[in-house]
Parts: C-alpha cells; sequence; structure tokens
C-alpha cells in the first residue's frame, strides 16, 4: 500500500492561492490519487480525484506529474471557510481499494 | 439524495461495557467502510464491506471488534468489552463502489471511562 506524507500545517490568507503537495513513492499502476476536506466534528469530504495530469473541478485543481510519485491540490482564492484538514489518499482496485489517511495538512486562512 | 446516517450521535459508556453502533449507506452504495478517528489523528479504516463481504478488516482488534452488514445495506459496528483507548470517533462512510468517492456519515463520538 502507497504511503503519503504531507506537510503537517500551512498558513495562508484569505484571497490566495493555495498548494498542497503530497508525496507517494511507492505509487502502484492501478492506484488513484484522492483528496478528501475535514472540518472539525465533521466527516470528511471528498474534493478531487485523479489518476494522471490535471484534473480540474468547480473547487480545486490536482496536479499530478508524470512520474505519479506525487500531486498538488490547488485550492484557488481561497477563504476563511476553507480552513480545514486535507487528507491526500492513494490506493487502487487490486484486491479491494484500499484507502488509508494520513494525519492530513491542517490549512489555516488568516483574515 | 439523502446521506449516510448514524447512530448514535454520541456514547459515553465505562470500560468493559459494550456498545453497538448503526449505519445505513447511502442507497445502491455497494461498499461501505467504518473508520475509527482518534482526537488530532486521521481516520483509520477498521474494516470494508463490499456487499455483505468483508474486504479489508486488518486493522479490526478482532478480539473485541466485531461488525456485519448483513443482505449489503444497513451495518453495525460492536466494541465488547470497550477499552479507555476506544475513545474516538466512528466513522461510517460508502461509496457506489470500491475506488468511487466515499460519502461519510456525522460520525459516533464515543467516550470510555
Amino acid at each position: 500500500l502507497a504511503k503519503t506524507t504531507q506537510p503537517i500545517s500551512m498558513d495562508s490568507y484569505e484571497g490566495q492561492e493555495v498548494n498542497i503537495t503530497c508525496s507517494h513513492n511507492n505509487i502502484a499502476t492501478n492506484d488513484y490519487i484522492t483528496w478528501y476536506q475535514q472540518f472539525p466534528s465533521q466527516g470528511p469530504r471528498f474534493i478531487i480525484q485523479g489518476y494522471k495530469t490535471k484534473v480540474t473541478n468547480e473547487v480545486a485543481s490536482l496536479f499530478i506529474p508524470a512520474d505519479r510519485k506525487s500531486s498538488t491540490l490547488s485550492l484557488p482564492r481561497v477563504s476563511l471557510s476553507d480552513t480545514a484538514v486535507y487528507y491526500c489518499l492513494v490506493g487502487g482496485n487490486a484486491g479491494g481499494f484500499k484507502t488509508i489517511f494520513g494525519a492530513g495538512t491542517r490549512l489555516f486562512v488568516k483574515a | 439524495e439523502a446521506g449516510v446516517a448514524q447512530s448514535p450521535r454520541y456514547k459515553i459508556i465505562e470500560k468493559r461495557q459494550s456498545v453497538a453502533f448503526w449505519c445505513n449507506p447511502i442507497s445502491g452504495h455497494a461498499t461501505l467502510y467504518w473508520y475509527q478517528q482518534i482526537l488530532g489523528q486521521g481516520p483509520k479504516l477498521l474494516i470494508q464491506f463490499q456487499n455483505n463481504g468483508v474486504v479489508d478488516d486488518s486493522q479490526l482488534p478482532k478480539d473485541r471488534f466485531s461488525a456485519e452488514r448483513l443482505k449489503g445495506v444497513d451495518s453495525t459496528l460492536k466494541i465488547q468489552p470497550a477499552k479507555l483507548e476506544d475513545s474516538a470517533v466512528y466513522l461510517c462512510a460508502s461509496s457506489a463502489w470500491a475506488a468511487n468517492e466515499q460519502f461519510f456519515g456525522p460520525g459516533t463520538r464515543l467516550t470510555v471511562l
């Protein structure tokens, strides 16, 4: 199972773009990369998922280089409400999709 | 569409007592997960079901924890007997298929005294 490494915490200001990078050196060929957001006292919420290159949705972009050993979650123009913990997960369908949450990155957005 | 339902939301018990949690996944979701989240840590997968079969229970403390998913829909997670270190939030999640987006319930906060 691929292990992920993320920064423990990050600070930002409102209106800035935030990039959170996740390392997953042992990613397997059939692994997807998924990011979740978690607010206090709530369950995690799916943000975005990708396999390679770039994926964009209405809330974020996910950049995955060709070697897929890392990925970067990009949050454009963050607001105070984006203060949360962000988790990077790597997993695939070999023997069932196995999900391992790391400690996550605590993002604190300041006014 | 209704989300993942869990009950109870809060539970306080004494060590060595038993407790059970219930989860109702999103209708039609084949995959169901139970996670344990200790304060300040990421969720830890306890067990994953695909329909009513177990895909992964490698991190489930089987001497005290058990889970079932009868008929491939609702699921219950039981702890018997509870220990102080079981104090955590227990999250249930479901997904349409194993590699897809997981939808989480609100969780059950367990306090063991």
